[in-house]
């Protein structure tokens, strides 16, 4: 299995601050012939489903605002959240879907400080 | 818009068999275009990937829990259903219905559901 490791555990950030969540994983998630990095960013609120936030490394969803961004190839990648909002406190999680069985990171707690 | 919704048992007791059903509106499960998938979360914790299936029937299940895994598919009701057997209280969770774009990543999730398991 790959396994995906999330730093920092848990984050605190003033409103209006840089938030930057990293990911790494065990191997290699990038597909050579597609170039294609196969990871996927979820923000999970309390009480909530995970959502959706960025595929294929750095493309938003559709409806994801745009202080959203990841970056990052091969085993290493960075969820930034340029100016925190209080309503980006969540937990967040990054996801391989390179190999079967798909793997999440731990998650990040992302509060305002 | 696809929406999905879990629904089954909020208790199960230790060795039975967990049994839950999701629900999909807004789309057909028969399209083709996807697969579709079920994740659980244990309170407090992280997320874990069970299994998925394709509407023609094909499955792929996490080798952690294949042996008591089976995923299956209702044509005629637009739903997927789960079954978890010999069940114990490491299975405790919430339970997410999610699609997924022939195994990328999960959009949309269903709000899930808590299963205990519990004498």
């Amino acid at each position: 299995d790959i396994v995906m490791t999330q730093s920092p555990d848990s984050l605190a950030v003033s409103l209006g601050e840089r938030a930057t969540i990293n990911c790494k994983s065990s191997q290699s998630v990038l597909y050579s012939s597609k170039n294609k990095n196969y990871l996927a960013w979820y923000q999970q609120k309390p009480g909530q489903p995970p959502k959706l936030l960025i595929y294929w490394a750095s493309t938003r969803e559709s409806g994801v605002p745009d202080r959203f961004s990841g970056s990052g190839s091969g085993t290493d990648f960075t969820l930034t959240i340029s100016s925190l909002q209080a309503e980006d406190v969540a937990v967040y999680y990054c996801h391989q879907y390179y190999s079967t069985p798909d793997t999440f990171g731990q998650g990040t707690k992302l509060e305002i400080k | 818009q696809v929406q999905l919704q879990e629904s089954g048992p909020g208790l199960v007791k230790p060795s039975q068999t967990l049994s839950l059903t999701c629900t999909v509106s807004g789309g057909s499960i028969s399209s083709g275009s996807y697969y579709w998938s079920w994740i659980r979360q244990p309170a407090g914790k992280g997320l874990e990937w069970i299994g998925r299936m394709y509407s023609r029937g094909s499955t792929n299940y996490n080798p952690s829990l294949k042996s008591r895994v089976t995923i299956s598919v209702d044509t005629s009701k637009n739903q997927f259903s789960l079954k978890l057997s010999s069940v114990t209280a490491a299975d405790t969770a919430v339970y997410y219905c999610a699609r997924d774009g022939l195994g990328v990543w999960f959009d949309p999730w269903g709000q899930g559901t808590l299963v205990t398991v519990s004498s």
